[in-house]
C-alpha cells in the first residue's frame, strides 16, 4: 500500500537553530499539505502546495518557517531559527487533489520535534 | 470561538458498550464532514465520511444534524481496538481547507 514518507522521524534541536523536515507524498498525489499538531489538539494547516505552487500559506508563521515543493514531488519544510513554542509534530498529508469537498487526505508518520 | 470543537472526554467504557460522541462546527456553509481517526503518537487516518443521509461502516454510525450544526459518531460492541482520539473534520467552504477538531478520547477496557 502506497504511504506518506517523512523524514527524520524524530528531532531534538536548540533553539535559535534550524531544521528540517522531508515528505514524499504517495506517486501521483498533486496536493500536498504541511499541518503542525501540538499535542492535546487536532492538526492545523500550515502549507497546501498544489503541485509545485503554493495554494495556501496563510498560517505558515513566514518569518522563521519557509517550504517548497521545487519538483512538485517530495517537499521540505524549514524552521530557523527554531523556538521553544515550534515543539510539535509536523504531518504532512498528500491527496489526489484539491477538489470542493474535500478528497482524501493520507498522512505521513510525522516528524516529532523538540526545541530545548 | 473555534470552527470544529468536541468534547475532548476522555470516554472510557468496557469492551462490548456502545459509546456516542458529537462534534459542532461554526461554520452553516461547511459542506462536507469526516471523522479521522488517530492512535497515540500516530497520524490521522480517516475513518469515515459523513454523510448527509447518516451512514454506516461496520459498528460505526455517523449523523449529521445540519439544523443544529452537529455531526456525531456512535460505536457499538466496542472493541479493546477502538481505543484512539476521533478527530472531527469539516471541510471549511470557499477554500477547501479541512478543519480538525482537537479530538475526543475513547478508552475502552477488557
Amino acid at each position: 500500500e502506497a504511504e506518506v514518507a517523512q523524514s527524520p522521524r524524530y528531532k531534538i534541536t536548540e533553539k535559535s537553530q534550524a531544521v528540517a523536515f522531508w515528505c514524499d507524498p504517495i506517486s501521483g498525489h498533486a496536493t500536498l499539505y504541511w499541518y503542525r499538531q501540538i499535542l492535546g489538539q487536532g492538526p492545523e494547516l500550515l502549507v497546501q502546495f498544489q503541485d509545485e505552487s503554493v495554494v495556501d500559506d496563510s498560517q505558515l508563521p513566514k518569518d522563521r518557517f519557509s517550504a517548497e515543493r521545487l519538483k512538485g514531488v517530495d517537499s521540505t519544510l524549514k524552521i530557523q531559527p527554531a523556538e521553544l513554542g515550534d515543539s510539535a509534530m509536523y504531518l504532512c498529508a498528500s491527496s489526489l487533489a484539491w477538489v470542493a469537498g474535500g478528497n482524501e487526505q493520507f498522512f505521513g508518520p510525522g516528524t516529532r520535534l523538540t526545541v530545548l | 470561538r473555534k470552527e470544529v470543537e468536541q468534547d475532548p472526554g476522555p470516554f472510557n467504557v468496557p469492551e462490548g458498550a456502545t459509546v456516542a460522541f458529537n462534534c459542532t462546527y461554526s461554520n452553516s456553509a461547511s459542506q462536507s464532514f469526516f471523522w479521522y481517526r488517530q492512535d497515540c503518537r500516530k497520524e490521522p487516518k480517516l475513518l469515515m465520511s459523513v454523510y448527509s443521509s447518516g451512514n454506516e461502516d461496520g459498528r460505526f454510525t455517523a449523523q449529521l444534524n445540519r439544523a443544529s450544526q452537529y455531526i456525531s459518531l456512535l460505536i457499538r460492541d466496542s472493541k479493546l481496538s477502538d481505543s484512539a482520539t476521533y478527530l472531527c473534520v469539516v471541510n471549511t467552504p470557499n477554500d477547501y481547507k479541512l478543519s480538525f477538531g482537537a479530538g475526543t478520547t475513547v478508552t475502552v477496557r477488557a
